[in-house]
């Protein structure tokens, strides 16, 4: 079956911890998203790559990190930084990040730092 | 500035009853792209529809239609006949160019049997 999926489900961290979410695709889609959506919000983008090697900050980009080494693969790293951490973290990906592109979403995360 | 705005943030309705869940978007692009996702109790989001903005013709698909006006920088989202399984939260998106999809807040619908 093709789709996007997240791992883990639920992540538990300690404050001052990075942390490494997954999203992986086999829809053979050129475009990867991260979003974060808090509590009665919609969501908003943190970083998306169009390409392999490239990505670009999105709306609330500080704090994390991406990479992009494999076109089914791109994590998404919560850094110390972060000042608000926990939250609900949706991965979605398209065919080619075009305007007219519809987007796929994984399962997501919820990260929760205690 | 591109702006998504769903002004209800949440409604009820008993089980067969219609409703419809309002979008409101602003942008001065020329060319966009608007979609509805629905998103139940599991947390994934659902695709539900795209519309460009060179086609407003409404859509029916089932149980669900969508009214497009750009005359009111609307597009709405019709449940007839709803069910319990409708219950969840629906956003409207609007793509943009270079910066991908403007969500708004999102609209969650309780369906009561």
């Amino acid at each position: 079956d093709g789709g996007i999926t997240q791992s883990p489900k639920y992540l538990f961290r300690k404050e001052g911890q990075n942390v490494t979410l997954s999203c992986e695709q086999n829809l053979n889609h050129d475009a990867m998203y991260w979003y974060r959506q808090d509590p009665g919000q919609g969501l908003r983008l943190i970083y998306y790559s169009q390409i392999v090697n490239d990505f670009q900050k999105g709306d609330i980009a500080e704090g994390y990190s991406v990479s992009r080494e494999k076109k089914e693969s791109f994590p998404l790293t919560v850094t110390s930084a972060q000042k608000n951490p926990t939250a609900f973290y949706l991965c979605a990906s398209s065919i080619s990040g075009s305007l007219a592109d519809t987007q796929y979403f994984g399962p997501g995360t919820r990260l929760t730092v205690l | 500035a591109q702006k998504v705005t769903q002004a209800q943030t949440e409604i009820s309705v008993v089980e067969k009853e219609d409703v419809t869940l309002d979008c409101v978007y602003e942008t001065r692009d020329t060319t966009y792209y608007l979609f509805w996702y629905k998103q139940p109790p599991s947390g994934e989001l659902v695709f539900l529809i795209r519309r460009n903005s060179f086609d407003e013709q409404n859509e029916i698909s089932g149980r669900y239609s969508w009214n497009f006006q750009k005359s009111t920088s609307s597009f709405n989202f019709t449940i007839t006949a709803s069910q319990v399984v409708d219950s969840a939260v629906y956003f409207c998106a609007l793509s943009r160019y270079g910066q991908n999809f403007v969500f708004g807040p999102g609209t969650r619908l309780s369906v009561l049997p």
